[in-house]
């Protein structure tokens, strides 16, 4: 069994459509939760970073983390074709000596249409 | 201004070869990264480095020699290419007690 695992899609939705991308995991030790957004032939790119359980919004994202689950979202209002990409969520537990080693999921490729 | 910048952006090459993959970074981060990202769009880490010290080698084959001249630097040298090196090579950095890390936008290799 994988440490994190996320439904790969594809997932297609009409504009301005909500859009739920989840994750679960394994590993209790994992405390920061973070989302990334990546365009085909890009890096990811960082969308919204949380620590433990709760509710951070930022914009059209809310991403939702709740411990007790294992299982983290990132939701996104009023979809535009521009948030066609694949998203992937990452989380890690605190490391020794700094650094940070960040575990993926699989990503989701989302494609919003117009 | 590029964050992380890594070259080549493309490399093919043969099998048996050897190549070098250049990152930088200008955030003032003192920890980067190697991460590999295969067909199948899975990102796993292979290296960390703490202002030129090695913190983290996950099970990377010995081919791999990463080299970090300074903290703005992380270099990633691979021997004796084979088919299974082929995929994205991403180069990362973060602060040292951070836990947001920033990616460049990926070296894609191609072993034939």
């Amino acid at each position: 069994q994988k440490e994190v695992e996320q439904d790969p899609g594809p997932l297609s939705v009409p504009e301005g459509a909500i859009v739920s991308l989840n994750c679960t995991y394994s590993n209790s030790a994992f405390q920061y939760f973070m989302w990334y957004r990546q365009y085909s032939r890009k890096g990811p790119e960082l969308l919204m970073y949380t620590y433990s359980s709760g509710n951070k919004e930022d914009g059209r994202f809310t991403a939702q983390v709740d411990k007790s689950s294992k299982y983290i979202s990132l939701f996104i209002r009023d979809s535009q074709p521009s948030d066609s990409a694949t998203y992937l969520c990452a989380m890690s537990a605190v490391l020794t000596g700094g650094g940070n080693k960040l575990t993926f999921g699989t990503g989701t490729q989302l494609k919003v249409e117009l | 201004d590029t964050a992380v910048s890594q070259t080549p952006k493309y490399l093919v090459t043969q099998m048996g070869n050897d190549k070098s993959i250049k990152c930088e970074q200008n955030l003032g981060h003192d920890t980067m990264y190697w991460y590999k990202q295969d067909s199948k769009k899975f990102l796993k880490i292979m290296f960390s480095y703490n202002n030129k010290e090695l913190i983290i080698n996950e099970t990377v084959p010995n081919r791999f020699s990463p080299k970090s001249p300074d903290k703005a630097h992380l270099n990633l040298h691979i021997n004796s290419l084979e088919l299974g090196d082929s995929a994205v090579y991403f180069c990362a950095s973060s602060p040292f007690s951070g836990n947001t890390i920033y990616f460049g936008e990926g070296s894609w290799l191609t072993v034939v």
